[in-house]
């Protein structure tokens, strides 16, 4: 059974661009919640989406959007980045949003 | 609103001694608890997870941690250190409705390092 992917691994942007991140959801999962860990911080939650709904937001600005596809992989955009962007990007897919979730490597972005 | 309070950014044991990381957590509701660890350059590997039935909960590697509502706290413990149990962990706490079931979104606490001496 595969595992939550995301890609890529790492990214490097410069202030005002935008930026997308990509999740695959573990099989049989139809969750994908997004977090941002700053370094030496705890994840934040961003946003989550079930069966391709946004089914909760964190305190993120709207900046940060995304999408869940039919087969339940997500995407993350960040329009018009900041330097305090930077951060790990976490993806987690659960069966349902009410079950465990289960992270992905992660995808490191620098901003400059 | 939930929130997750971890006891000590950095925490350092020698090998074969006792692991004790404290997290302490405020939810109106009953909460689920979780703990997750995270190896350098790498996401969140979950350790163990409370969903209101046994208070002590026995997770992956030796792990365990005990839920108190009095205390409102959920600390992990491992009887033995190993060298390979060096990471960052996690509490998180996620909250539930009136019927019990989780609303899914994770709060984390600022973690705590552990560091595992020879």
């Amino acid at each position: 059974e595969t595992g939550v992917t995301q890609s890529p691994t790492h990214l490097i942007k410069t202030r005002g661009q935008q930026v997308t991140l990509r999740c695959s959801s573990q099989s049989g999962h139809n969750t994908v919640s997004w977090y941002q860990q700053a370094l030496g911080q705890g994840p934040q939650f961003i946003f989550q989406y079930y069966r391709e709904e946004e089914n909760g937001r964190g305190n993120f600005p709207p900046r940060f959007s995304g999408l869940q596809f039919p087969n339940y992989s997500s995407e993350l955009n960040v329009n018009a980045l900041e330097l305090d962007d930077s951060a790990l990007y976490l993806c987690a897919s659960s069966k349902t949003y009410q079950e465990t979730q289960y992270f992905g490597p992660g995808t490191r972005l620098l901003v400059l | 609103a939930q929130s997750v309070t971890q006891l000590g950014s950095h925490v350092s044991v020698s090998e074969g001694a006792l692991v004790l990381l404290r997290c302490n957590y405020s939810s109106s509701v009953p909460p689920y608890l979780f703990w997750y660890v995270q190896y350098p350059n790498q996401g969140l590997q979950l350790l163990l997870k409370y969903t209101s039935a046994a208070t002590l909960v026995k997770g992956i590697n030796g792990f365990e941690a005990e839920f108190k509502k009095s205390e409102t706290s959920f600390h992990l413990t491992k009887p033995s250190a190993h060298m390979s149990d060096a990471a960052e962990y996690f509490c998180a706490v996620s909250v539930s409705n009136a019927g019990g079931t989780s609303y899914g979104k994770l709060t984390f606490g600022q973690g705590t390092i552990l560091t595992v001496h020879p």
